[in-house]
């Protein structure tokens, strides 16, 4: 399959700093990337979909001032965490999708935590 | 609103036999479907797509679509102990994003 990464894999910081994580696909060029956010024991939920070359679609509920991504080439997505606040402090996951079908393969995810 | 749902589980099975998990969705217009496995602590891995009625076989895992019924099993042959994990149905209803369930957690008891 496909290979998705992601930088870093973890991350402390402190209340009120900005957070940036990067999400690559490494063997193949993803038009779409997809950002979720997962807290424990729960499912995982879909904040935006990140098209290369233009703005992100954020999912309702979503905050895309709070949560800024950028697709600046067919391999590389951002997701800036700005001014993070404890309750940011969550498991952040991209994924690309490939081929006509949408398979979606995931990065090992980012793993936030906002003192 | 399109849905996907999944028994939460526990689902225990004992080591060797099969394990058979479901997943039901809402949408006719559904296209592609994908069972992830999702370890604690770690990102899904996509194990399973199928788009077409019937089913599809690869190495101990069974996937196996109805679309009349509206409805997509995973079966996992042989069960072993590295197979307790939590299994994520996924549905494109016709467009790029996936629509996850909640999730089946596995334990397979050795």
């Amino acid at each position: 399959g496909a290979v998705v990464s992601q930088h870093p894999s973890r991350v402390i910081c402190k209340s009120g700093t900005s957070v940036k994580i990067e999400c690559r696909s490494l063997d193949f060029q993803a038009t779409t990337m997809f950002w979720y956010r997962q807290f424990p024991k729960k499912s995982l939920m879909l904040m935006a979909t990140s098209n290369e070359g233009s703005k992100a679609t954020y999912e309702q509920g979503v905050e895309k001032d709070k949560f800024l991504i950028n697709h600046a080439s067919l391999t590389l997505s951002t997701l800036t965490v700005t001014s993070a606040h404890p309750e940011d402090s969550s498991f952040y996951i991209c994924s690309a999708s490939v081929g006509s079908y949408n398979e979606q393969f995931f990065g090992p995810g980012t793993r936030l935590t906002v003192l | 609103q399109k849905e996907v749902e999944q028994n939460s589980g526990p689902l225990s099975v004992p080591e060797g036999a099969i394990a058979s998990l479901n997943c039901t969705y809402s949408d006719r217009v559904s296209q592609s479907f994908f069972w992830y496995r999702q370890y604690s602590g770690k990102s899904p891995e996509l194990i399973m797509s199928i788009y077409s009625n019937g089913d599809k076989e690869d190495g101990r895992f069974t996937a196996q679509l109805n679309k009349a019924s509206q409805y997509v099993s995973l079966l996992i042959r042989d069960s072993q102990p590295s197979d307790s994990a939590t299994y994520l149905c996924a549905v494109s209803f016709g467009n790029e994003k996936l629509t996850f369930g909640t999730g089946t957690r596995l334990t397979i008891i050795p």
